[in-house]
């Protein structure tokens, strides 16, 4: 069965940072792979997703995610994190393509210092 | 608004009762998806529709059963509920290439 990693629990990154928040996956095959993002008692909002072609995938609020095959990886990243970002971040995939169901990770909380 | 609507957003009730919840996907797409979402199991995977048809089946209680009607609608019936069935439960919607989620039902069991 897949499965979805998310190694991060938490993270802390003071405003205008850097981040990159890791997701590691266990299939078979290529899945698709998304990122989306949970505030405070909202749904989940699509930030990128990843089906085949170029493994550099750029997203919503400035996020882009890379797609690394040899490390099962599907790492996000944003050059500079803005307060409002901060929120849970989740990982999903779905195997065999759309129109099966996701299978998320435990998810990553991202605080922002000021 | 994500095009999938979900009711009530809120809801709570005492243990051992019964209660539905209502989700519309987004226009013209086929496939519901239920999960559930709760501190300690984070978010689980219930059951899937696609078209009226019970397409797929993850961690779903006996207690808890789902439908879809022809309208494309979609109904999650939790029954005998306890304490521990307090959760966020999102209804999702899929075409082609993706996925979309309504809000959530907050349930709360007291």
């Amino acid at each position: 069965a897949q499965s979805v990693t998310q190694p991060d629990i938490h993270i802390t990154v003071s405003e205008g940072a850097s981040l990159e928040l890791r997701c590691n996956y266990s299939y078979g095959a290529t899945p698709y792979l998304f990122w989306y993002v949970q505030s405070p008692g909202q749904g989940l909002q699509l930030l990128l997703k990843y089906f085949s072609g170029d493994t550099l995938v750029q997203g919503i609020k400035g996020f882009e995610a890379e797609f690394k095959r040899s490390q099962s990886s599907f790492n996000l990243r944003k050059p500079s994190v803005h307060w409002s970002d901060a929120a849970e971040y989740f990982c999903a995939v779905a195997p065999g393509g759309a129109g099966n169901m996701l299978t998320f990770g435990g998810g990553t909380r991202l605080m922002v210092k000021p | 608004d994500s095009g999938v609507t979900q009711t009530p957003k809120h809801l709570i009730t005492a243990t051992g009762q019964r209660v539905t919840l209502r989700c519309s996907p987004r226009s013209g797409d086929l496939s519901v998806y239920w999960y559930q979402q709760s501190l300690d199991q984070g978010l689980q995977f219930l059951i899937q529709y696609y078209n009226g048809e019970e397409r797929a089946k993850g961690n779903i209680l006996e207690r808890f059963s789902a439908q879809q009607f022809p309208d494309l609608h979609s109904e999650l019936n939790l029954s005998s509920l306890e304490l521990g069935d307090s959760a966020l439960y999102f209804c999702a919607s899929s075409r082609q290439y993706g996925y979309t989620f309504g809000s959530g039902t907050r349930l709360t069991v007291v």
